[in-house]
């Protein structure tokens, strides 16, 4: 069964680094998504791509956080400095048409 | 803006019981309803409800929407142990470009 694939699984870093994720999605879907999941609460969109462009990015911290699909295929996440709040699941997710919405595994992210 | 309320927050049974999850939103441009279960990992999917009063059913599990009242319900019979995990649920408002809003979650302990 075709899955999205993220890296790492896990990750440790100080407050004030830069850290960056990794997500590959399912060939063919068009459209990615990166979510934050903190303890306790629901997966929130951070930003979603339909192919190579941003389709909605409202809720991203533009300050430190960025995102990026260039050729419309994998995309990376990428948090700089991190603060202590960003400890949190990534989720990446892909989807293609009506046909089906598919999560990856998860990076989950601890700062310290 | 979009609003998704899970209720009850926490759950404790024991095996065998029958327990019923909750979901009541507000979404802008509602198209279709997800349910996923989430262990200690990435969300999987359950159920996709886009049409009102018609059950669907897997195993166990059962879940039915009305759109008059804005809310799902997720049933669980039989439980058992493995049942243990949060159950979300995001009413879509994106079309096959999915825009998911996500409830906090019910979190389902099962004891033996």
């Amino acid at each position: 069964e075709a899955e999205v694939a993220q890296s790492p699984r896990y990750k440790i870093t100080e407050k004030s680094q830069a850290v960056a994720f990794w997500c590959d999605p399912i060939s063919g879907h068009a459209t990615l998504y990166w979510y934050r999941q903190i303890l306790g609460q629901g997966p929130e969109l951070l930003v979603q791509f339909q192919d190579e462009s941003v389709v909605d990015d409202s809720q991203l911290p533009k300050d430190r956080f960025s995102a990026e699909r260039l050729k419309g295929v994998d995309s990376t996440l990428k948090i700089q400095p991190a603060e202590l709040g960003d400890s949190a699941m990534y989720l990446c997710a892909s989807s293609f048409g009506g046909s089906g919405y598919t999560f990856g595994s998860g990076t989950r992210l601890t700062v310290v | 803006e979009d609003k998704v309320v899970q209720s009850p927050l926490s759950l404790v049974v024991h095996e065998g019981d029958t327990v019923t999850l909750n979901c009541s939103y507000e979404v802008t441009n509602f198209r279709s309803l997800l349910w996923y279960k989430q262990e200690k990992k990435a969300p999987t999917f359950l159920f996709m409800l886009t049409s009102s009063g018609i059950e669907k059913k897997s195993g166990r599990l059962s879940s039915i929407l009305d759109k008059k009242e804005l809310f799902s319900i997720l049933n669980i019979t039989a439980t058992q142990t493995g049942d243990s995990a949060v159950y979300l649920c995001a009413p879509n408002s994106g079309g096959s470009n999915y825009k998911l809003t996500f409830g906090k979650g019910t979190l389902l302990t099962v004891n033996p």
